[in-house]
């Protein structure tokens, strides 16, 4: 069974600009969540989608966004890019929603640069 | 809210001895998950363990077991018979059951192993 595939890998932006990642989840997987990594924060929730619903959200400014399809696939959007938000971004799958028990599995990530 | 507390930054270990990686956690919540993640030089998070809240014995995984002290509010992994494979970061991290179902994933700084021939 594939893992959870993350595009592009790096991408390299400038201030102000705007920039959208994609993850697919592992198949069978409905919930797909979404982190920031960032030497100074760690590792940081930024928001969790099943059935094409938000579920949950991290304390993240709202230029932070994202959506899930049909398919389970998920998009997260970030507009008016500042320096501070140059990370790994990690999307991460589980088979359900609403439970503390359901393991999350790991993409390899996006390494975002922002000029 | 919740926290988790790694408080080893850095360990060094001679290969072939049995290492464990401190975790504490802090959370009224009854109903929680925690997760052991491993994560090499490439950045991507592999998952390790797993432990319930409510479940009454530790966790093993092949080389890896979480000494759970549900008391204490630790989570220690344990991975036995180190290899040089097994140098990275590792993170403890924790689920609780919010209202609206489950929250993401609260992780801990992280402690950096690196295994010596």
């Amino acid at each position: 069974k594939a893992g959870v595939t993350q595009t592009p890998r790096y991408l390299i932006k400038t201030r102000g600009q705007q920039v959208t990642l994609s993850c697919s989840p592992i198949s069978g997987h409905r919930s797909v969540s979404w982190y920031q990594q960032t030497p100074g924060q760690g590792l940081q929730f930024l928001f969790e989608y099943f059935s094409e619903t938000q579920r949950n959200k991290g304390n993240f400014p709202g230029r932070f966004s994202g959506r899930q399809f049909s398919n389970s696939r998920s998009e997260m959007n970030v507009s008016t890019l500042e320096l501070g938000d140059s990370a790994l971004y990690l999307c991460a799958s589980s088979l359900a929603s609403g439970s503390p028990y359901n393991e999350q599995f790991f993409g390899p990530g996006t390494r975002l640069t922002v000029l | 809210a919740q926290k988790i507390t790694q408080t080893q930054p850095g360990m060094f270990v001679q290969e072939k001895e049995a290492v464990t990686l401190d975790c504490t956690y802090d959370t009224s919540d009854p109903s929680y998950g925690l997760f052991w993640y491993k994560q090499p030089s490439s950045g991507e998070m592999i998952f390790l363990i797993y432990q319930g809240s409510y479940d009454q014995q530790n966790a093993t995984e092949g080389r890896y077991s979480l000494n759970f002290q549900k008391a204490r509010k630790s989570a220690n992994l344990v991975i036995s018979a180190s290899q040089l494979g097994d140098s990275a970061m590792y993170f403890c991290a924790m689920r609780i059951n919010s209202g609206g179902g489950a929250d993401g994933l609260t992780f801990g700084k992280g402690t950096h192993l690196i295994i010596q021939p």
